[in-house]
């Protein structure tokens, strides 16, 4: 079965500074992963996705992500953080092996990102 | 274009009263349409998955059910809401066959009282 672990519950950095949040997954096979924002009582907002192509992704806002495949991660960075990226920060795995053929979302618990002045 | 919409946006409703989420789809036909939860310090958790009218799948037992009336309505419901029912509810939808471009809804934030 996949999984998806975020490995900080919470991360604070000044404005300006480099992001860094972690991701963990578990795959039997390639898998698709996601990072996913959701900001106060919005929806999510996909950041970026690595579907088995390059493994360096760059997403929307700065952000980009590499899959790792021999240490597991897909960890989510950004150069210099900015106020408006304070959001919640969800790393996702598609699982292919849906019952029915379908798919769906596996998520992460989260990381709160919070950004100082 | 493709829109998805969900409300209400915000709901307080008291323990052992119905519930009735909403979230519609514009612009595609038979989406794959889904209903996902998310409790305060969790992740999102799969609730239901639809693949076409009338056909509903549960991924987790739960006071909560769901219907498909029509091909792009997809709608959440209890008949006696529980505390543990509080939390951000989430409509998405995806083409059959594709692996990745769910499309969110923006969200019900239900508090149970």
């Amino acid at each position: 079965a996949q999984s998806v672990t975020q490995l900080d519950s919470h991360v604070s950095v000044s404005e300006g500074t480099p992001v860094l949040l972690r991701c963990n997954y578990s795959s039997s096979y390639s898998p698709s992963l996601f990072w996913y924002v959701q900001h106060p009582n919005k929806g999510l907002q996909l950041l970026l996705k690595y579907t088995s192509a390059a493994t360096l992704v760059k997403g929307i806002n700065g952000f980009e992500a590499e899959f790792k495949k021999s240490e597991t991660s897909f960890h989510l960075t950004k150069p210099s953080a900015h106020m408006s990226d304070a959001a919640e920060y969800f790393c996702v795995v598609s699982d292919l092996m849906f019952s029915g053929g379908y798919n769906k979302l596996i998520f992460g618990a989260g990381t709160r990102l919070a950004v100082h002045p | 274009s493709q829109t998805i919409h969900q409300w209400p946006a915000t709901l307080v409703q008291p323990v052992g009263s119905p519930l009735s989420l909403e979230c519609t789809v514009e612009g595609t036909s038979n989406p794959n349409l889904y209903w996902y939860r998310q409790a305060a310090g969790r992740g999102l958790q799969l609730l239901f998955y639809s693949v076409g009218i009338g056909q509903i799948s549960s991924e987790v037992p739960q006071n909560l059910s769901a219907s498909r009336p029509q091909d792009r309505q997809f709608i959440l419901s209890s008949k006696k809401l529980l505390l543990s029912d509080s939390g951000f509810y989430l409509c998405a939808w995806i083409h059959p066959g594709l692996t990745y471009g769910y499309t969110f809804g923006s969200g019900t934030r239900l508090t149970v009282v």
